[in-house]
C-alpha cells in the first residue's frame, strides 16, 4: 500500500519550456503533497507543500510564479516548472502521506523526475 | 544550527557487522522520527519510522530514540552489500506539518 506514482520520470528540453510533473497516490487519499528538490550529493529540499482545493504553500525563496502548483483532486497534485532555464536542472521528487493519524504518518515518495534544461 | 544533523560519511562497514547512523536534531517539539534510504539516482525509500523513546526493531534494523538528548540512530545488523546506500534521518517538527531531512550519511557496506 502507500504507493505514489510520479510521471515523467526524466525530461530533456530546451531553455524556456515549460515542463509539468505529475505526482498521483495510487491507493490512498491525500489532501496534502509535498515536492522536494534535490541537487546531487545534496540534501532533499522542500519546495512546497500542496494542498487539495487550496493554494499551495511555498517555502522561503521558492518562486510561486516559476513552480506553478495545482492539486485538483485527492490523488493528483501537479507541478509546472515555467519558462526553465538551465539552473533549474535538478531531480524533483514528490511525496503524499497517508491521512490517517495525519501527523504523524510517514510520507512516501514518488520515483522522481530528473529534470535536464539545456 | 541545522535542524537536523548527520555526519555525511561515508561510512565504510565490513560485510556482515553492525553499521550505526547516527542524527541529532535541535526542535525540541519533534515527536516523529523517520529513516530513509536513498540509492544514487533514486528517491528516498521509507525504511523506519519511530516515535517513542527506546529502541523499535525491525528484522534487521533497529531505530533508537533519545528525546532528552535529540539524538535518533539507526542499526543495521549483518550489514550486506545491497544495504551501500545514503541514509536519510527526517524529522517531523514540532511546530508544523513539514518534514525536514537530513543531508544523509553515505554507507559503503566492504564484501
Amino acid at each position: 500500500g502507500a504507493v505514489v506514482s510520479q510521471h515523467p520520470s526524466r525530461v530533456i528540453c530546451k531553455s524556456g519550456t515549460s515542463v509539468k510533473i505529475e505526482c498521483r497516490s495510487l491507493d490512498f487519499q491525500a489532501t496534502t503533497m509535498f515536492w522536494y528538490r534535490q541537487f546531487p550529493k545534496q540534501s532533499l529540499m522542500l519546495m512546497a507543500t500542496s494542498n487539495e482545493g487550496s493554494k499551495a504553500t511555498y517555502e522561503q525563496g521558492v518562486e510561486k510564479d516559476k513552480f506553478l502548483i495545482n492539486h485538483a483532486s485527492l490523488t493528483l497534485s501537479t507541478l509546472t516548472v515555467t519558462s526553465a532555464h538551465p539552473e533549474d536542472s535538478s531531480f524533483y521528487i514528490c511525496s503524499a502521506r497517508v491521512e490517517q493519524g495525519v501527523g504523524n504518518q510517514p510520507q512516501h515518495f514518488g520515483d522522481g523526475t530528473r529534470l535536464s534544461i539545456l | 544550527q541545522k535542524e537536523v544533523e548527520q555526519n555525511s560519511g561515508p561510512l565504510s562497514v565490513p560485510e556482515g557487522a553492525i553499521a550505526s547512523l547516527n542524527c541529532t536534531y535541535s526542535d525540541r517539539g519533534s515527536q516523529s522520527f523517520f529513516w530513509y534510504r536513498q540509492y544514487s539516482g533514486k528517491s528516498p525509500e521509507l525504511i523506519m519510522f519511530i516515535y517513542s523513546n527506546g529502541d523499535k526493531e525491525d528484522g534487521r534494523f533497529t531505530a533508537q530514540l533519545n528525546k532528552a538528548s535529540q539524538y535518533v540512530s539507526l542499526l543495521i545488523r549483518d550489514s550486506q552489500p545491497s544495504d551501500s546506500a545514503t541514509y536519510l534521518c527526517a524529522v517531523k517538527l514540532g511546530r508544523d506539518d513539514k518534514i525536514i531531512f537530513g543531508k544523509g550519511t553515505r554507507l559503503h557496506i566492504l564484501p
